[in-house]
């Protein structure tokens, strides 16, 4: 199986900051690879598909790179909105894997 | 509107069975695969399986923690997903969603149904 290890795993960040979450995988997943936002009590929502594709009405202070083992989220100007848990998914190989996600929390 | 609705989530004690229900509408349902993911409480996710569609056969893919345990199937005429959970261990308790996928993976989650497996 196919692990995926996110760091950090929590951080503090204030409106306005630029953040970065890191993903890894454990073998090459190429450019495989979602990123989905879950507040509280809600739903998870997709944010970027293969790698860098932004979802649509997504906005485009997220933006998603890498290929292969090292992936990166980020939020170019945190907003209020955007304090969360993030994940990551690979889709490359079964069994699907998510990372264990980051909690963004206010400083 | 893309709506998926799980139903079928409650109380059942270990060892017995429950079968997941999610409604779908909005998209052509037989058209996509479909996935079902979980959440126990205060923890992240997990992906347990997923259906192809019709032109795959109906095939199905299992994570390893729910593998001879349970068995997803859909019914096309029905736009309707299922997740049959026998065998059923208090590790199982979370939060069901069925999720449907597009080119680029799951894009799209019901708003998930709780199953809670305890004595």
């Amino acid at each position: 199986d196919i692990q995926m290890t996110q760091s950090p795993s929590a951080m503090s960040a204030s409106v306005g900051d630029r953040v970065t979450i890191t993903c890894r995988a454990s073998q090459g997943i190429s450019n495989y690879l979602s990123w989905f936002q879950q507040k509280p009590g809600k739903v998870p929502k997709r944010l970027i598909y293969a790698a860098s594709s932004l979802q649509s009405g997504v906005p485009s202070r997220f933006s998603g790179s890498g290929s292969g083992t090292e992936f990166t989220l980020t939020i170019s100007s945190l907003q209020p909105e955007d304090f969360a848990t993030y994940y990551c998914l690979q889709l490359n190989s079964y069994p699907l894997t998510f990372g264990q996600g980051t909690k963004v929390e206010i400083k | 509107e893309v709506q998926l609705v799980e139903s079928g989530g409650g109380l059942v004690q270990p060892g017995g069975s429950l079968r997941l229900s999610c409604a779908a509408s909005g998209f052509t349902f037989s058209d996509h695969y479909m996935d079902w993911v979980r959440q126990a409480p205060g923890k992240g996710l997990e992906w347990v399986g997923r259906t192809r569609n019709k032109a795959n056969s109906y095939t199905t893919e299992y994570a390893a923690s729910v593998k001879g345990r349970f068995t997803i199937s859909r019914d096309d005429s029905r736009n309707s997903l299922y997740l049959q959970m026998n065998s059923l261990k208090t590790e199982d308790t979370a939060v069901y969603y069925c999720a449907k996928i597009t080119q680029g993976g799951i894009d799209c989650w019901g708003q998930g149904t709780l199953v809670t497996v305890s004595s």
